[in-house]
C-alpha cells in the first residue's frame, strides 16, 4: 500500500505570493492532518481535517487555510508569502484514535 | 499553552554507549507518542503510552511514562549507527485528538562509529 503522499517536493517562492500543498492520505485514512516544521525545530501543528470538516486549529494566522476534499486528499493553501513561512510542510493521515503516519513533505523556499 | 519540553538538545555518543531523552510537561499528558526523524526524513511513529508508569521495549529502545504523567524518556542500549536522527516527543494537544500533537523541540542524536 502506497504511504501518505505530498506534491510538489519542493517549492521556491517569493514574498507576497500564494502557494497550494497537497496531500493524499492513506488509504482509508479520513484524518488528515497539516504540521510546520522549521529547520531545528519539532514539527509545529496547524490544521486537522476529519469527514472534510476541521477539526482543529493551530495558532496560525488567517493566512493560513485548508480544506478536505471527499476523497480525504487535502490541500494547505499559505497568502500572502513571509519569509519566515520557509519551512518543511507536513502531513500526516491517521485512522481514528491511531498513531498518524507522515508524509516526506513539501520544502517551501520563501526569498 | 501547553508545552512539552525535551532535553538534552544534542547528544554524541560512541558506537555502543547508551543514550537516552527526556520529555517533561508542567500539565499531565493523556498520552505520550515519540517520533523518529532521519535527516532529511520524516516523522515515523515509534511508540504510544498512555497508562500511568508504563514501560514498553522495542528491542534495544526502552519506553517510559511517568508516574504522574508529566514526564517520559526514551533509552536506547548500545546505540548504532543506524540510531541516528532526531528523537521527539509528542502529546495530544489539550482539548484535541491524536491527530493535534504538540512535539517536543527533539533530541538530536549523532552516533560516532
Amino acid at each position: 500500500d502506497a504511504g501518505v503522499t505530498q506534491s510538489p517536493t519542493h517549492l521556491i517562492k517569493t514574498r507576497g505570493q500564494h502557494v497550494t500543498l497537497r496531500c493524499s492520505p492513506i488509504s482509508g485514512h479520513k484524518s488528515v492532518s497539516w504540521y510546520q516544521q522549521v529547520l531545528g525545530q519539532g514539527p509545529q501543528f496547524i490544521f486537522q481535517y476529519y469527514e472534510k470538516e476541521e477539526r482543529g486549529r493551530g495558532n496560525f494566522p488567517d493566512r493560513f487555510s485548508a480544506r478536505q476534499f471527499p476523497n480525504y486528499s487535502s490541500e494547505l493553501n499559505v497568502n500572502a508569502l513571509l519569509l519566515g513561512d520557509s519551512a518543511l510542510y507536513l502531513c500526516a493521515s491517521s485512522l481514528v484514535g491511531s498513531e498518524q503516519f507522515f508524509g516526506p513533505g513539501t520544502r517551501l523556499t520563501v526569498l | 499553552g501547553q508545552q512539552v519540553m525535551q532535553i538534552p538538545q544534542y547528544q554524541h555518543v560512541q558506537e555502543g554507549e547508551d543514550f537516552t531523552t527526556y520529555c517533561n510537561s508542567s500539565t499531565t499528558l493523556s498520552n505520550i507518542q515519540w517520533y523518529k526523524q532521519r535527516p532529511g526524513g520524516h516523522p515515523v511513529f515509534l511508540i504510544q503510552l498512555v497508562k500511568s508508569g508504563e514501560v514498553k521495549k522495542q528491542k534495544r529502545l526502552t519506553f517510559q511514562f511517568g508516574e504522574a504523567k508529566k514526564n517520559s524518556s526514551l533509552h536506547i542500549t548500545a546505540t548504532q549507527t543506524t540510531d541516528v536522527g532526531t528523537y521527539f516527543c509528542a502529546s495530544m494537544n489539550y482539548g484535541g485528538s491524536q491527530g493535534n500533537l504538540i512535539f517536543g523541540k527533539g533530541t538530536k542524536l549523532s552516533v560516532k562509529p
